[in-house]
């Protein structure tokens, strides 16, 4: 079975410092790892898909298939980055299912 | 990209009744996804609808519960039966876009009393 581990409910951090929201996962094939973001009273959207290796927003993802991981970051986190953000895995046998962590809501700091 | 659509938009129910929510896309598309979110909890899948066959439904939904009908590619419902106060949520509808990227609807918040 695949499962999304986003083991922070809640990252608070100060305008400008770093943020880094962690997410691991468990799947025996090759998945794709995307970070879905909800912004207050606005629908869920992609922020950034693993394959795609972009940054968007100044957040980027690695992943890691070693550690089974695919954590956001930003190196200066604004106050229009506090939301909820989760981490989904797509693979195999699951079709195109997307099983979601269980999110992290970041609040910025001014 | 897709636009989505969701009938009503917010409800609130007497326990013993059903609902049916509507889910509208503005393009044809051959996966819908109906989620649902539980107050201060994830997304977690309800069953995927496709157009021309009956709705998968994962682990611990059944059909009796939440019936989806899916009667062409622009259009999906799903009704949520003879509620209780355990079925508010919200629910959300998505569609995957060529196996790319998955699109969520605003979602339809759910009260039941």
């Amino acid at each position: 079975a695949q499962r999304v581990t986003q083991p922070e409910k809640l990252l608070s951090v100060f305008k400008g410092a770093p943020v880094e929201l962690k997410c691991n996962y468990s799947y025996s094939g090759s998945p794709e790892l995307f970070w879905y973001v909800q912004y207050s009273r606005q629908r869920l959207q992609l922020l950034l898909r693993h394959i795609s290796r972009e940054s968007i927003k100044g957040f980027t993802a690695d992943l890691n298939k070693g550690e089974t991981s695919f954590h956001l970051k930003k190196p200066f986190a604004q106050e229009e980055d506090s939301a909820m953000y989760y981490c989904a895995l797509r693979g195999g046998a699951a079709g195109n299912k997307l099983t979601f962590g269980g999110g992290t809501r970041v609040l910025v700091k001014p | 990209s897709a636009v989505i659509s969701q009938k009503p938009s917010r409800d609130i129910c007497q326990r013993g009744t059903s609902l049916t929510i509507q889910c509208q896309v503005d393009s044809q598309v051959t996966m819908m996804f109906w989620y649902r979110q539980q107050p201060g909890q994830s997304l977690t899948l309800i069953a995927t609808a496709n157009q021309g066959s009956e709705a998968t439904y994962e682990s611990g939904f059944v059909i009796d519960k939440f019936p989806i009908s899916r009667p062409n590619l622009t259009f999906s419902t799903l009704t949520v039966s003879n509620m209780s106060p355990e079925d508010s949520s919200i629910y959300l509808c998505s569609v995957d876009i060529w196996g790319d990227e998955q699109f969520f609807g605003p979602g339809t918040r759910l009260t039941v009393l």
